[in-house]
């Protein structure tokens, strides 16, 4: 089944710990993107990547860093998380001009 | 600078009547617009497309039309079905190189049977 698989699918953390979701895709998809959802906002891109060892920031990516070692894996690392970060986290990934793929969500809480 | 616009916050129905969701855009750089459908608790899920060269896309229940004039598109559900309850997001992408995909705030759409 083709899929997006993110992890954890909840997170309580506090400031200032290290964290990392994971998102991992079996689709064989070159651009995977990281966006986060937050009320009356919608959902804004954090980072994306256009195909492994190429990434970029999106439009909101500061206090984020990501990697892209393998096509199929992507994650998305809080180095020092806020909670201004608390936040409703989804990895997506499609090939370059079809429509994304979305994981089930992170829901991240940071206190 | 909001880009894409759902300037509506939600939007009610009864069951069996069509239901009209509204985005408008301001970037003429976009040259497809997508549709996704969300749950509570689950990731987006892709329902329809249009490209910038097409003016309608229908499939089955839910076709999109696209005013590239007026910069607006459009997602109609006929029949809607209490199933439909969901936030629709409207969504864009860029031109060229650029495939990352630009979304509204949402429209939350009940369906009352």
């Amino acid at each position: 089944e083709a899929q997006v698989t993110q992890n954890p699918r909840y997170l309580i953390t506090v400031t200032g710990k290290k964290l990392t979701v994971t998102c991992s895709q079996n689709m064989n998809h070159e651009y995977m993107s990281w966006y986060r959802q937050d009320p009356g906002l919608g959902l804004r891109q954090i980072y994306y990547s256009m195909n492994v060892e190429v990434t970029d920031k999106g439009d909101v990516p500061e206090g984020y860093k990501v990697s892209r070692k393998e096509k199929r894996n992507f994650p998305l690392i809080l180095e020092s998380p806020s909670p201004n970060q608390t936040s409703l986290y989804f990895c997506a990934s499609s090939r370059m001009n079809t429509e994304a793929f979305f994981g089930q969500g992170t829901r991240l809480t940071v206190v | 600078d909001q880009q894409v616009k759902q300037n509506s916050p939600s939007l009610s129905v009864q069951e069996g009547r069509i239901s009209i969701l509204n985005c408008d855009y301001t970037n003429s750089m976009f040259d497809y617009f997508l549709w996704y459908k969300k749950y509570p608790a689950e990731g987006p899920t892709f329902l329809i497309s249009i490209s910038s060269i097409k003016d309608k896309n229908e499939d089955g229940r839910f076709t999109v039309f696209l005013n590239k004039s007026a910069k607006h598109l459009s997602l109609h559900i006929v029949p809607s079905q209490p199933g439909d309850s969901a936030v629709y997001f409207c969504a864009a992408r860029g031109g060229g190189s650029n495939y990352k995909l630009t979304f509204g705030k949402g429209t939350l759409l009940t369906v009352n049977p």
